[in-house]
């Protein structure tokens, strides 16, 4: 099984809400990662996750909150988002280090 | 700072024709190099990958690339395009064995017309 999966497909919220993004992947990945991609750019690597701990975090403002509770398992929650947030999310999987990345179908996500 | 550079925003051929994707990498040491397709709406599959071993790697939907050090390129191409290869295409690098962090091209867009 080759697959990551992500939930919902789609979210709208508005800015003083609280959400969260679910990912799931079964293939004995050990590290778990969130993008984010806007509309006609390439994604933006958010958080990696090694071993459920957090190994990179590329600066991302408070309100998006990671969380890992298992290896299988990465949650993003999301409190009082901007409309700029807006965006599809994506989570990603791989293998220890340098494995190539498995993305899932993404959340796509207005804040309004 | 490790980069991916895919030349062309935007690439329009028939279908039937060659389908030529440039990406050149910067990189100090042998990266990983990967090829993902994003369709309308939906997350990034992979189309093939580099590692170690032969430089000319094939992948799904009959696309391969090649892996050229002394370039510092990886070119996918598909000898007849279809129209279902209409998509984005971006062109990913690992910098060295043991980073975590895939770095993107900008993107490509394929447009096939008919």
């Amino acid at each position: 099984d080759t697959e990551v999966t992500q939930t919902p497909k789609h979210l709208v919220m508005g800015m003083t809400n609280k959400k969260s993004l679910k990912c799931e992947q079964h293939m004995g990945h050990r590290a778990m990662y969130w993008y984010k991609q806007k509309a006609k750019k390439p994604p933006e690597l958010m958080f990696v996750y090694s071993y459920e701990k957090l190994s990179i975090n590329e600066s991302v403002p408070s309100r998006f909150s990671p969380e890992c509770p298992n290896s299988s398992l990465l949650n993003l929650h999301l409190h009082a988002l901007q409309p700029e947030d807006s965006a599809l999310y994506l989570c990603a999987s791989s293998s220890d280090y340098g494995g190539w990345a498995y993305f899932g179908p993404g959340t796509r996500l207005t804040v309004l | 700072a490790q980069s991916v550079t895919q030349l062309g925003s935007h690439v329009s051929v028939s279908e039937g024709a060659l389908v030529l994707l440039r990406c050149n990498y910067s990189s100090s040491v042998p990266p990983y190099l990967f090829w993902y397709v994003q369709y309308p709406n939906q997350g990034l599959q992979l189309l093939l990958k580099y590692t170690t071993g032969a430089t000319l790697v094939k992948g799904i939907n009959g696309f391969e690339a090649e892996f050229k050090k002394s370039e510092t390129s990886f070119h996918l191409t598909k000898p007849s395009a279809h129209m279902s290869d209409a998509a984005e295409y971006f062109c990913a690098v690992i910098p060295f064995q043991g980073a975590q962090k895939l770095v993107f091209g900008q993107g490509t867009r394929l447009t096939i017309n008919p």
